[in-house]
């Protein structure tokens, strides 16, 4: 069956470290997303990517960095980390077309930050 | 710029009756809308999408939202709703241009009484 795993699953990082988050897609979409989720803010894109070797700014990429080097995985950077990235952070891939609007989601990074 | 507007927070009903949980957009050119689900510690599932043609569209276990575009919305409902769809629902929207990105609203919380 076609998934999205991320990992870690949850994660306490020290304010000024380096966090990454992975991705990976079993769904052979060439579409891949980051988002936050906050309470009150809903979704929020972060980066997202269309391909290999492509990475593309979302609405709030300010603080992150992404780095897609397959098909198949997608990677979150947070080179400084700082409290106020403590989140829940989800993967996304998705497709071209009218199949746009779908979009298939991992289980979801709980990251803290102290 | 599109956008998106979830008016309630939390909808509370008892099981079996019907819900319409509202969605408002803002966006003047060709659009897809789609609703997600979410349930406590997981990731967003896809329910429905629209793009053109039938302004009703069904979704997964009983669900269907309606276009409107005179009135900008999309709201979606269920005629019974089950204990299992305690969750949080989310509107989503992506102009045809934006390469799948999706805005998504703040989210309805939908509680099932007994």
């Amino acid at each position: 069956e076609a998934a999205v795993t991320q990992s870690p699953r949850n994660k306490v990082a020290v304010t000024g470290g380096k966090v990454t988050l992975s991705c990976n897609q079993t769904n052979n979409h060439n579409n891949m997303y980051w988002y936050r989720q906050d309470t009150g803010h809903g979704l929020r894109l972060i980066h997202y990517s269309y391909g290999a070797g492509s990475t593309e700014k979302g609405d709030i990429p300010d603080g992150y960095k992404a780095s897609r080097p397959s098909q198949e995985n997608f990677s979150l950077i947070l080179e400084l980390a700082t409290p106020s990235q403590t989140s829940v952070y989800f993967c996304a891939s998705g497709g071209w077309g009218v199949i746009y609007a779908e979009q298939f989601f991992g289980p979801g990074t709980r990251l803290t930050v102290l | 710029t599109q956008t998106v507007s979830q008016s309630d927070a939390h909808v509370t009903v008892f099981e079996g009756d019907s819900v319409e949980l509202r969605c408002n957009y803002s966006y003047g050119g060709s659009i897809y809308l789609s609703w997600y689900i979410q349930h406590h510690g997981h990731g967003l599932q896809f329910l429905l999408k629209y793009y053109s043609g039938n302004p009703v569209v069904q979704g997964v276990n009983g669900f269907e939202a309606e276009f409107s575009k005179s009135d900008s919305s999309f709201h979606l409902r269920k005629a019974s709703v089950h204990w299992s769809d305690s969750a949080v629902y989310f509107c989503a929207v992506s102009a045809g241009y934006n390469q799948g990105k999706l805005i998504f609203g703040q989210g309805t919380k939908l509680s099932i009484k007994p």
